[in-house]
C-alpha cells in the first residue's frame, strides 16, 4: 500500500509571499499526483493533476512539480483566498494535508 | 458541466445504517466512475470505494468491506452509499466524487500502476452523517 505524507503540517505565510508545500509517496508513483485545496465548510477543489497540469480555471500562481516519490506545490504569491488546507493524492490515497495560514 | 448534488444531513444511532444519495447532472451516470470519500471532523480524506463503469465492478476499501454498499440507479442518475453497523467513528462528511483520468481504479487499488493518471473531480457538496446515541 502506497502511503502519502505531507510537510509541513502547518505553514504560516504572509500575503504576497511564496508558499512551498511538500508531498512524499512511500514508493514511486511516476507523475500521478494530484493536489486539492479545501476551505472550511467546502468540498475539496482540484488544483493540479499529473503532478503539474493545472485544472481549468486555476490561477497560474499555483504550480506543481516533482516525480517518483517527491512532489511540490508552489503558490508563487499568496492571495487572501489561498489560505486553506492543501492535500496531495495518489490513486485512492490522500496525504494528511498542509494548512496554510496567515503569518 | 457535471454537477453532483447530495442528500441532506443524517443523524443515526450506533448500530444503525445510513444511506446517502448523490444525483448526477450534466452527464450520463452510466459512463462515470463514481466514488465516495469521507472526512471525519477536523481530519483528512479517506476513500471508501468506487465503481468502474467499464468493468461494471465495484471495489471497496478493505477497512469497510462487509459494512458498505454502493449502488446506482441509472434511471434517475443517482448513486447511493449505504454504511451499516454505524459507530461514533463513522461521524463524518461523506462526499461523492468522480474518478477521472486514464488509470483504472480497480487495477490501481489492486496494486498495478499502468503509468497513467487519475484525479477526483468534481466533488459533491458533502453530506454530514452524525452517529450519536
Amino acid at each position: 500500500e502506497i502511503v502519502m505524507t505531507q510537510s509541513p503540517a502547518t505553514l504560516s505565510v504572509s500575503p504576497g509571499e511564496r508558499a512551498t508545500l511538500s508531498c512524499r509517496a512511500s514508493q514511486s508513483v511516476g507523475n500521478n499526483v494530484a493536489w486539492y485545496q479545501q476551505k472550511p465548510g467546502q468540498a475539496p477543489r482540484l488544483l493540479i493533476w499529473g503532478a503539474f497540469t493545472r485544472a481549468p480555471g486555476i490561477p497560474a500562481r499555483f504550480s506543481g512539480s516533482g516525480s517518483g516519490t517527491e512532489f511540490t506545490l508552489t503558490i508563487s504569491s499568496l492571495q487572501s483566498e489561498d489560505f486553506a488546507v492543501y492535500y496531495c493524492q495518489w490513486g485512492v490515497s490522500f496525504g494528511p494535508g498542509t494548512k496554510v495560514d496567515i503569518k | 458541466q457535471v454537477q453532483l448534488v447530495q442528500s441532506g444531513a443524517e443523524v443515526e444511532k450506533p448500530g444503525a445504517s445510513v444511506k446517502v444519495s448523490c444525483r448526477v447532472s450534466g452527464y450520463s451516470l452510466s459512463k462515470l466512475s463514481m466514488h465516495w470519500v469521507r472526512q471525519s471532523p477536523g481530519k483528512g480524506l479517506e476513500w471508501l470505494g468506487g465503481f468502474d463503469p467499464e468493468d461494471r465492478e465495484t471495489i471497496y476499501a478493505q477497512k469497510f468491506q462487509g459494512r458498505v454498499t454502493m449502488t446506482e440507479d441509472t434511471s434517475t442518475d443517482t448513486v447511493y452509499i449505504e454504511l451499516s453497523s454505524l459507530r461514533s467513528e463513522d461521524t463524518a462528511v461523506y462526499y461523492c466524487v468522480i474518478w477521472e483520468g486514464s488509470e483504472d481504479a480497480i487495477t490501481l487499488v489492486r496494486g498495478v500502476q499502468t503509468g497513467g493518471y487519475n484525479w477526483f473531480d468534481p466533488w459533491g457538496q458533502g453530506t454530514l452523517v452524525n452517529v450519536s446515541s
